[in-house]
């Protein structure tokens, strides 16, 4: 069964500060992968996709994969007390997304 | 519309009834996905639909649980003789053709059943 591992946290960093997210999935023959950022009672907001290995950056994220060690990573530079939420992690599983069961982020001010 | 919509945003109904959740995708998305999400966990994979081709069922949990889309737009999931442990958010989502395509979620139904 197609899998997809996040450490659930809480994760605690101060403001300013690099938050570091990671991800592990099972299949690997995944292309490509995506963070969702989901506030609490909201629904899943698209927030990075990355389908190559390396870096992509976006303003204050940077998404980071390796195919061979079947890792997805995502970072949050200077931290800001908006960006705590949970962050999901998401594998193409072929049909559908597979989606861990996310890391809560909390920063503080 | 501008994103997906989703209705009614929150559901109540009595264990043994059933209900019917209707999902608006973007327009010109082809793609539609429901999952559903319980307290504390993971959003699980319910059901699939890509244009006019047959729907991927293989996330739907019981025979209860049923779902249509209508003139490839308009979908509509149905859970029959609904149980306590129906009981969690289902999420709508749509994306353009291609799977590689990261989705757009609608804010939800929360059904309860009581």
């Amino acid at each position: 069964q197609k899998e997809v591992e996040q450490n659930s946290g809480p994760l605690s960093v101060p403001e300013g500060a690099i938050a570091s997210l990671n991800c592990t999935y099972s299949d690997r023959g995944s292309q490509s992968f995506f963070w969702y950022r989901q506030y609490s009672g909201k629904s899943p907001e698209l927030i990075m996709s990355i389908y190559s290995n390396g870096d992509k950056e976006d303003g204050r994220f940077t998404a980071q994969l390796n195919k061979a060690s079947q890792y997805v990573s995502l970072l949050i530079r200077d931290s800001q007390p908006s960006d705590s939420a949970t962050y999901l992690c998401a594998v193409n599983g072929g049909t559908a997304l597979i989606f861990g069961k996310g890391t809560t982020l909390s920063v503080s001010s | 519309g501008a994103g997906v919509s989703q209705s009614p945003s929150n559901k109540v109904t009595e264990k043994g009834k059933d209900v019917e959740l209707r999902c608006d995708p973007i327009s010109g998305h082809t793609a539609l996905y429901w999952y559903r999400q319980s307290l504390g966990q993971g959003l699980e994979f319910l059901i699939y639909f890509q244009g006019n081709s047959a729907p991927d069922k293989s996330g739907l949990p019981s025979d209860r649980f049923s779902a249509e889309r209508t003139g490839g737009s308009v979908s509509t999931l149905t859970i029959q003789r609904t149980q306590q442990e129906d009981s969690a958010v289902y999420l709508c989502a749509s994306s353009p053709s291609s799977r590689e395509d990261g989705y757009t979620f609608g804010s939800g139904t929360r059904l309860t059943v009581v």
